[in-house]
Parts: C-alpha cells; structure tokens; sequence
C-alpha cells in the first residue's frame, strides 16, 4: 500500500501567519493517465471531513483562497497564506491513484 | 446530501448493516465510499463501489469480512458487517465518488462484549 507521511503532525499557528503542511507518498502518485490524484481534507472539531483541494491544487467550491496546494510527484504541500480561527482543526492528505486509497495521519492546526 | 444509518453497539463476532441514503444528486453516476475513523484516531479508507455495483475496491483489513454494495433505484449505499472485532469500532463515513467531495454526518459502531 502507498504510505502517505505528513510533517509536521502537530502545527501551533498565530492568527494572520502562514502555515503549511508537507505530505510525501511512498510511490510516485502520477496516474497511467497523466493526472496526479492528491487531495486535501479539513476536519474541525466534532466535524465530518469536508474536501478542501482535489488533484493536488484545484480548490474545492467555497472554500477561501488563503488554502493552496502544490505539488508534484511524491512531494505534496498544503498551504494557508493568512489563518484564520477557523482554520482550527485536523488536516489530511488523502492520494486516489493507488489502491487501496490511503491517507496521511493528520496535521493537528491550533492557535 | 449523504446521510448514514445502522451503527449501534455489536458484540465480537456479530453483524451490523450500514445504510447511506443520497439525495440533490445523480446518485447513480458516481462511485460511493466508505470511510471510518476510530477514536482519536486518523481516516482510513475502507471500501468503495463502482456505479453500477460491478467493481468493489476494499482495504485488506475488512476484505474477508465487510461487504459494500448498493440499490440506485433507492439511491442507497450500504456496508455488510460480519464477523466484527474491537478494532473495528469507528464512526463510519460514506462519501461520494472516487475524491470524496460529499461527506455524510457519519454513524458511530462500537464493538463490545
């Protein structure tokens, strides 16, 4: 199974910086098909999971233009220019072309 | 939409069935999947379903004893639980399509003696 690392596991912001988390797959995520099938999830507390990027930096619909992805190959970054409170909450990296599907522990964001 | 159903409190070695209910969708068009999330712990991905019930995808870890399959006509998902163990207590999660756009508010299985 592809195995998704994400650094650091725990990320103390302050309101108005930059963040950024770093997810590295084991195996090259490029798929037969030229497409590169990495996503980004938010889950706030007491949250479902919502989808916040999609093949590696398309933002999903609503969510704010601080969050950006990047990325290519193994090496994925999430970023956020400016947090916000309530950007609070655990973030995954999730790949979609291996099976089975894997996901990255979580990265813990906290003020 | 996705709204679950079906999680409650199992014994080692009995059964549960999840249900999944879509709606404000072709429910139809897309792959469905599910995902759990034990206790203070992390997603894991656990089995997903083509559109047409023909192809079923699993993590190794349910494959011999969780069974995912589907009723378009009802618009609904469902996740067959055999055999249950401590490790599988979770909230489960059902969510649409390959990318998980769409997430439901989830259902809670715990397995306990």
């Amino acid at each position: 199974d592809v195995v998704m690392t994400q650094s650091p596991l725990s990320l103390p912001v302050t309101l108005g910086q930059p963040a950024s988390i770093s997810c590295r797959s084991s195996q090259t995520l490029v798929h037969s098909d030229g497409n590169t099938y990495l996503n980004w999830f938010q889950q706030r507390p007491g949250q479902s999971p919502r989808r916040l990027i999609y093949k590696v930096s398309n933002r999903d619909s609503g969510v704010p233009d601080r969050f950006s992805g990047s990325g290519s190959g193994t090496d994925f970054t999430l970023k956020i220019s400016r947090v916000e409170a309530e950007d609070v909450g655990v973030y995954y990296c999730m790949q979609a072309t291996h099976r089975p599907r894997t996901f990255g522990q979580g990265t813990k964001v906290e003020i | 939409q996705l709204v679950e159903s079906g999680g409650g409190l199992a014994q080692p070695g009995g059964s549960l069935r999840l249900s999944c209910v879509g709606s404000g969708f072709s429910f139809s068009n897309f792959w469905m999947t599910w995902v759990r999330q034990a206790p203070g712990k992390g997603l894991e991905w656990v089995a997903n379903i083509k559109p047409d019930g023909n192809e079923k995808f699993y993590v190794d870890s349910v494959k011999d004893h969780f069974a995912i399959s589907r009723d378009n006509a009802k618009n609904s998902l469902y996740l067959q639980m055999d055999n249950l163990r401590a490790e599988d207590t979770a909230v489960y999660y059902c969510s649409r399509g390959d990318w998980l756009d769409i997430w439901g508010q989830g259902t809670m299985v715990t397995v306990s003696s």
